[in-house]
């Protein structure tokens, strides 16, 4: 069955550390992989995105993803975190064999301690 | 470029009751999707339109939850009657064909009582 499991629910991290969230995905065929953020009291917005080509993909705000096949996954990184990245975040894959119906993650909460 | 308009942002009805979501994509998006999100889990998908067809309607519970889209470009979703497990966000989200990125719209969050 198609899925996403996103390995942290909440992470609490003070400003300028260093941000990891782990992502893994069961979906057969070729995917494409997505990191959507949700600011509070705002709506779901994509943060960045994996079809095709280099496996280390850029995004808005510093964050950058990389997604390594053989293990499934897509983690999600930033190098120095700030207050203003407090969000919850998911992580959502999409492919053909599944006619490209999106599967989300269960998002995980991220607390900025200022 | 305007972006997905949903109304209302907010619903509070008691169990049995019926209501409606509507949702106004982006000019252009043949692709709407309406997605439940209920607290604590990602939005998952109900219903996927590709102009006024259906797509995918495989988890639309459909003795109580239907959608349309007549002419193609805005939506609405009808609970009828609703239960409590239905309280959550229900998210509109609009694509072009051209590009494999879905654009949300604000959510309407309800509450069965």
């Amino acid at each position: 069955a198609q899925s996403v499991s996103q390995h942290n629910h909440h992470v609490i991290l003070s400003e300028a550390a260093s941000l990891e969230l782990g992502c893994n995905y069961s979906y057969g065929g070729t995917v494409n992989l997505f990191w959507y953020v949700q600011y509070p009291g705002q709506h779901l917005q994509l943060l960045l995105k994996y079809f095709s080509g280099d496996p280390l993909v850029k995004g808005i705000k510093g964050f950058e993803a990389e997604f390594i096949k053989s293990k499934f996954s897509f983690n999600l990184r930033k190098p120095s975190v700030q207050w203003s990245d407090t969000a919850e975040y998911f992580c959502a894959v999409s492919g053909n064999t599944g006619g490209f119906k999106t599967i989300f993650g269960a998002g995980t909460r991220l607390f900025v301690k200022a | 470029e305007a972006g997905v308009a949903q109304s209302p942002r907010y619903k509070i009805i008691e169990k049995r009751q019926s209501v409606a979501f509507w949702c106004n994509p982006i000019s252009g998006h043949a692709t709407l999707y309406w997605y439940q999100q209920i607290l604590g889990q990602g939005p998952k998908l109900l219903i996927q339109f590709q102009n006024n067809g259906v797509v995918d309607d495989s988890q639309l519970p459909k003795d109580r939850f239907s959608a349309e889209r007549l002419k193609g470009v805005d939506s609405t979703l009808k609970i009828q009657p609703a239960k409590l497990e239905d309280s959550a966000v229900y998210l509109c989200a609009s694509r072009s064909l051209r590009e494999d990125t879905q654009y949300f719209g604000p959510g309407t969050r309800l509450t069965v009582l």
